[in-house]
Formats: C-alpha cells, structure tokens, sequence
C-alpha cells in the first residue's frame, strides 16, 4: 500500500527565503510522485510530478522537487518565496499504475511573511 | 479548454436526505476520479472510472454512497442518505489516460482538478 507523510501542517517562511516543504512516501510498487497546490477557494493545481524521468523535476512557479530513492523522499523547494506563493501544499503518489488514483500527504499550509 | 466543473459549488442538508453532486470532466478526458477532504484530514481517494466503468472503488466509504459514469461523460454521486460523518469538500478530477512504455516514463496521467463541492450535513 501507499502512504505519503508530510512534515508539518504549517511552515513560515520569510518573503525571499528558501521554501522547504517535506514529504517522505512509502510504495511497494515504483512510484509516480506529485506535488499538487491549492489557493484559496480554488481546485488543486499541479506544480510538479516525477515519472522515472529525471530525478530533479521542476514545476511551475519556480518550484523544484528531487526525488530520492535511499530517503524515499520527494521534497519540495524553491529559492526565494514570493508572497503570492502562501497556500496549501499536497504531496501525492499514486496508489498503483500510472492512471490509478492518488494518495495524499495531509497538506502543508505555507505561510509566508512579508 | 474549460477544465474539470463541479455542480453546486455548496450543499447543506440534514441528516437523511439524499444529495447528489456532479462533476463535469475535461472533455476527451477518459479518466475520473472522485476524492474527498473532510476537515482536518487529508484528501482521500473515494474511486475511479475509465469511461464508464468502475476501475477502482475501494475508497467508497460505504454503500451510501453511489457513483455513477453513464455514457462516461459527466458523473454523479449520490449519498443516500447522509450522516453528519460526510460533511467535506468532494473533488472531482480527470485525466487524459497513459501512454507508456513498459517502466518507461508516465505521460497524459496529470489529474487536473475540479474546484470542490462543500458538503455540510447538519
């Protein structure tokens, strides 16, 4: 089975520092990773997904995930935090095949301070 | 292109009464899926229609709960009838479908996302 844990609800980071939001998964089948955001009021957006390409994926809006293998991790980051980037974060991987539905980490709030 | 609807955007009923919501997926989109949030917890992963079979229902929570992908355009879900258990926002997402090569990279996969339907049951 698939699990995706996320450390910490909620991460304060400074306008212009570097944004680090965490998630380890566990799978028993080669995993398909996803990096999803939601703002206020609106759907989930996809920022980023590792597909066994490379393992340095990078995404929208200046964000960058690497995955790891030996950490089982796909930790989520990006240089210098903009304020329009305050939102809930979701980590997901897929719970079988390609085309299966997701499972998700329990969402990371990034707040971030002018 | 528009992208994935939901129909309404907010539902509250009492306990007992029957509520369906409805996703509209992008079009061509062969792929639905239906999850739910339920507050303070994480999106969880209700079931999945290829057109308009089920692929994969182990997340319906109970027989409550009733989805339905006729023609496999738009779907519904219906919870009949409710307790206050399922309040939360149901989202509703679809995706193109697969286009790989055996361990080769994923392609069309991305699930895009329908804004959510708020249900509260009181």
């Amino acid at each position: 089975a698939q699990s995706v844990t996320q450390l910490g609800s909620h991460v304060s980071v400074s306008e212009g520092a570097l944004v680090l939001l965490r998630c380890n998964y566990s799978s028993s089948v080669p995993p398909y990773l996803f990096w999803y955001v939601q703002y206020p009021n609106q759907g989930l957006q996809l920022l980023l997904k590792y597909t066994s390409a490379a393992t340095l994926v990078k995404g929208i809006n200046g964000f960058e995930a690497e995955f790891k293998k030996s950490e089982t991790s796909f930790h989520l980051t990006k240089p210098s935090a903009h304020m329009s980037d305050a939102a809930e974060y979701f980590c997901a991987v897929t719970r079988g095949g390609g085309a299966d539905g997701l499972t998700f980490g329990k969402g990371t709030h990034l707040i971030i301070q002018p | 292109e528009a992208g994935v609807t939901q129909f309404p955007s907010h539902s509250v009923i009492e306990k007992g009464q029957t509520v369906t919501l409805r996703c509209d997926p992008i079009s061509g989109h062969d792929n639905l899926y239906w999850y739910r949030r339920v507050m303070g917890k994480e999106i969880k992963f209700l079931l999945h229609f290829v057109k308009e079979s089920k692929q994969d229902e182990s997340g319906m929570p109970n027989n409550r709960f009733l989805a339905e992908r006729t023609g496999g355009t738009y779907s519904t879900l219906k919870v009949q009838p409710a307790e206050l258990e399922d309040s939360g926002v149901y989202f509703c997402a679809s995706s193109q479908g697969i286009n790989r090569k055996p361990h080769g990279p994923l392609t069309n996969n991305e699930q895009f996302f329908g804004p959510g339907t708020r249900l509260t049951v009181l």
